[in-house]
C-alpha cells in the first residue's frame, strides 16, 4: 500500500464546472500538506500549502485536510480550460528535513 | 529573482553508462532536493542537500549520489545506468530558514536510458 493515495483519473469537465481531486493517506505523522500543479513538459508549482485541519481558500482554489480521517481535497470553482494540468497532491511528516512525498496525479481536461 | 533552472533539457544514455544531472537553485536558496519522476507517477524524493552535505535520502541505491557547492547549486549523478532510471528528474530548491516549507521545481531533465 502506498503511503499516499490518489485517483489518477483522467478527469474531463466542462469550462465553469467545480473540481474536487482527493487523496488520502496512511502515515498520521504527515503534518503538512499541499497541492501541485505540473502542465506537460514543466516541473510542479505550488497552488497552495496547509498544516492544520480545516480549509484554506485562495481565489477559486480551496484546500481542505481532514487528519482525523487522513483525506485531503482540492476544489476549484470556475474551471478553466488554462486548469488543465496534472495535480499532484504531497505531504511532508513532521521533522522529515522537507522530504515531500507525492501521490501519483490526477491529470485534469477542462473542456471549453 | 531568477527561478530553478536544470541542465541538460532532455539526455540519452544506453544501461550501464554514467550521468550527470545540474540544477541551479533559486535565487536566495540554500537547500536542493532532487526528485524521480516515472511516466504517469508522482515524483520520488532522492535526497536532499543542506550546506554542501547530504541531509535525507529516499529509497535509492547509492549508485545514485550528489554534490551541492558553495553557490548551492547541485549535481545529480547516476551510475551503472538501469534501464528503469528513464524518468523525469527534478530539482527543487527552498531557503531552510522558513518554515512555509515551499519548494520550487524546476523544468527538470527527461533522462532515456536505452
Amino acid at each position: 500500500q502506498k503511503e499516499v493515495e490518489q485517483d489518477p483519473g483522467p478527469l474531463s469537465v466542462p469550462e465553469g464546472a467545480i473540481v474536487s481531486l482527493n487523496c488520502t493517506y496512511s502515515n498520521s505523522a504527515f503534518q503538512y500538506f499541499m497541492w501541485y500543479r505540473q502542465y506537460s513538459r514543466k516541473g510542479p508549482e505550488l497552488l497552495m500549502y496547509t498544516y492544520s485541519s480545516g480549509n484554506k481558500e485562495d481565489g477559486r482554489f480551496t484546500a481542505q485536510v481532514d487528519k482525523s480521517s487522513k483525506y485531503i481535497s482540492l476544489f476549484i470553482r470556475d474551471s478553466q480550460p488554462s486548469d488543465s494540468a496534472t495535480y499532484l497532491c504531497a505531504m511532508i511528516l513532521s521533522g522529515s528535513a522537507r522530504q515531500l512525498t507525492f501521490g501519483s496525479g490526477t491529470q485534469l481536461t477542462v473542456l471549453p | 529573482e531568477t527561478g530553478v533552472t536544470q541542465s541538460p533539457t532532455h539526455l540519452i544514455k544506453t544501461r550501464g553508462q554514467q550521468v550527470t544531472l545540474r540544477c541551479s537553485s533559486q535565487s536566495g536558496h540554500n537547500t536542493v532536493s532532487w526528485y524521480q519522476q516515472a511516466l504517469g507517477q508522482g515524483p520520488q524524493f532522492i535526497f536532499q542537500y543542506y550546506r554542501e552535505e547530504e541531509n535525507g535520502r529516499g529509497n535509492f541505491p547509492p549508485r545514485f549520489s550528489g554534490l551541492q557547492f558553495p553557490n548551492y547549486s547541485s549535481e545529480l549523478n547516476v551510475n551503472a545506468l538501469e534501464l528503469d532510471d528513464s524518468a523525469l528528474y527534478l530539482c527543487a530548491s527552498s531557503h531552510s530558514g522558513r518554515t512555509n516549507n515551499e519548494q520550487f521545481f524546476g523544468p527538470g531533465t527527461r533522462l532515456t536510458v536505452l
